[in-house]
């Protein structure tokens, strides 16, 4: 079946430091989604790209959906403490009803 | 105010009982879905409905059971039948179709013991 696959599956970074996080799927996707999630919180959506070769920013985090539609990142520029959580990715199964999410990368900033 | 709200937040039960747990939104969406979620996993869909009275099952709904008689309120069952039921569930909502955002509902957090 479809799967989408993130990595890493951990990050450690320091505050200011970089951070990218990947999304591979199985199939190609009519877009992507992404989600964040705080520890012990609930998933937020953070944005939605669909056109090939989309790149979105906002403020520090710039999101890429791959000119395959297969692909998609997620790079957040000078890390804060406030970018803790886990980044997830989910894209749309084949039949389009439900979303299929990948595991997330959990981020942690250390101050 | 609108958004979807889960009741408990944490819910204790014995082995071999079924348990309910709640899912109620106002924002007019006609998609609803049942997530679990496991320490440091990712999101595994249980079950999830586009319309009223109709749903259908995802990818681990074994032990499991829900309803939609109501367009606000789709509520998760997890029966005797489900053998790990201990878990973090999350409910969420959307415009019907794939090309638009979920909204979540707070989570339920079921121990099992």
């Amino acid at each position: 079946g479809q799967q989408v696959m993130q990595i890493p599956q951990y990050q450690h970074v320091q505050e200011g430091e970089d951070f990218t996080t990947y999304c591979n799927s199985s199939t190609t996707l009519s877009n992507i989604q992404w989600y964040k999630q705080r520890p012990g919180g609930h998933p937020v959506f953070l944005i939605q790209l669909v056109k090939s070769g989309e790149v979105k920013k906002q403020k520090r985090l710039t999101f890429q959906f791959g000119e395959a539609k297969k692909n998609s990142s997620l790079h957040i520029t000078a890390t804060q403490t406030t970018d803790v959580g886990t980044y997830f990715c989910a894209g749309p199964r084949g039949y389009g009803q439900n979303f299929v999410f990948g595991p997330g990368t959990r981020l942690s900033v250390l101050p | 105010d609108g958004g979807i709200t889960q009741s408990p937040k944490y819910l204790f039960r014995k082995e071999g009982q079924n348990v309910t747990l709640s899912c109620e939104q106002n924002l007019n969406h006609d998609a609803m879905y049942w997530y679990r979620q496991d320490p440091g996993q990712g999101l595994r869909l249980i079950y999830y409905s586009q319309i009223v009275n109709d749903f259908q099952k995802g990818d681990i709904a074994e032990g499991y059971s829900v309803s939609r008689e109501k367009k606000e309120s789709f509520p998760l069952t997890v029966t005797s039948a489900q053998k790990n039921p201990t878990a973090f569930y999350l409910c969420a909502s959307s415009v019907a179709g794939s090309s638009y955002e979920q909204y979540f509902g707070p989570g339920t957090r079921l121990t099992v013991t």
